[in-house]
């Protein structure tokens, strides 16, 4: 089925560690986002990516790097995880024209202690 | 900078009665998208409506319609005839203006309550 794949679903992580999320989509859309959920604050962007080989910040991009070697990928890393990462992270993507939502994954539930 | 403001923390609403769900935004452009998102208790993100900054009538899709006030900057989303499968949170969002067509800007949500 067509749609924004997300790897791993859940995962718990030591302070200090480091990981990487990956997001993969298959409906040739040119932009990917990454969104945390935290309660009460909605979802918020962390970077986005308008095309293969570009990046950009969003609101919260601190502590976090993302790259976006292949139009369909796009990974979100964490150097050194903080228990404040602690949250439910949201890859999504879609067409550039602003007619069109976003296509979201199932979200990675991330625990840092 | 764009924002988007949900009032409502939380609402309930008795099954087969209709419920408004209250979003207003702030942008200083003409051009722009409203959406609304919907998140039930398994964590997923299902897209709901649409209304375009320059689209005159409301949208609808089914049972949602989007009460779309420009000169309040106000964004509302009716669900009619409510059912219990309709509980869950619901997020407004907003894409261009300001913040330009990149992003997606989302308020905190309301977690809707249907009972029977």
């Amino acid at each position: 089925n067509a749609g924004v794949t997300q790897t791993p679903k859940f995962r718990v992580l030591k302070t200090g560690q480091s990981m990487t999320l990956l997001c993969a989509q298959d409906m040739n859309h040119e932009y990917m986002y990454w969104y945390r959920q935290d309660p009460g604050m909605g979802l918020r962007l962390i970077h986005y990516s308008v095309g293969e080989g570009t990046t950009a910040k969003g609101e919260v991009p601190d502590g976090y790097n993302v790259s976006r070697l292949k139009k369909q990928n796009f990974l979100l890393g964490l150097e050194s995880a903080a228990p404040s990462q602690t949250s439910v992270y949201f890859c999504a993507s879609s067409y550039s024209e602003e007619v069109y939502g976003y296509t979201f994954g199932s979200g990675t539930r991330l625990t840092v202690v | 900078a764009q924002k988007i403001t949900q009032t409502q923390p939380g609402m309930f609403v008795q099954e087969k009665e209709a419920v408004t769900l209250d979003c207003t935004y702030d942008t200083s452009d003409q051009s722009y998208g409203l959406f609304w998102y919907k998140q039930p208790s398994s964590g997923e993100m299902i897209f709901l409506i649409y209304q375009g900054s320059y689209d005159e009538q409301n949208a609808t899709e089914g049972r949602y319609s989007l009460n779309f006030q420009k000169a309040r900057k106000s964004a509302n989303l009716v669900i009619s005839a409510s059912q219990l499968g309709d509980s869950a949170m619901y997020f407004c969002a907003m894409r261009g203006g300001s913040g330009g067509y990149n992003k997606l800007i989302f308020g905190a949500g309301t977690r809707l309550a249907v009972h029977p």
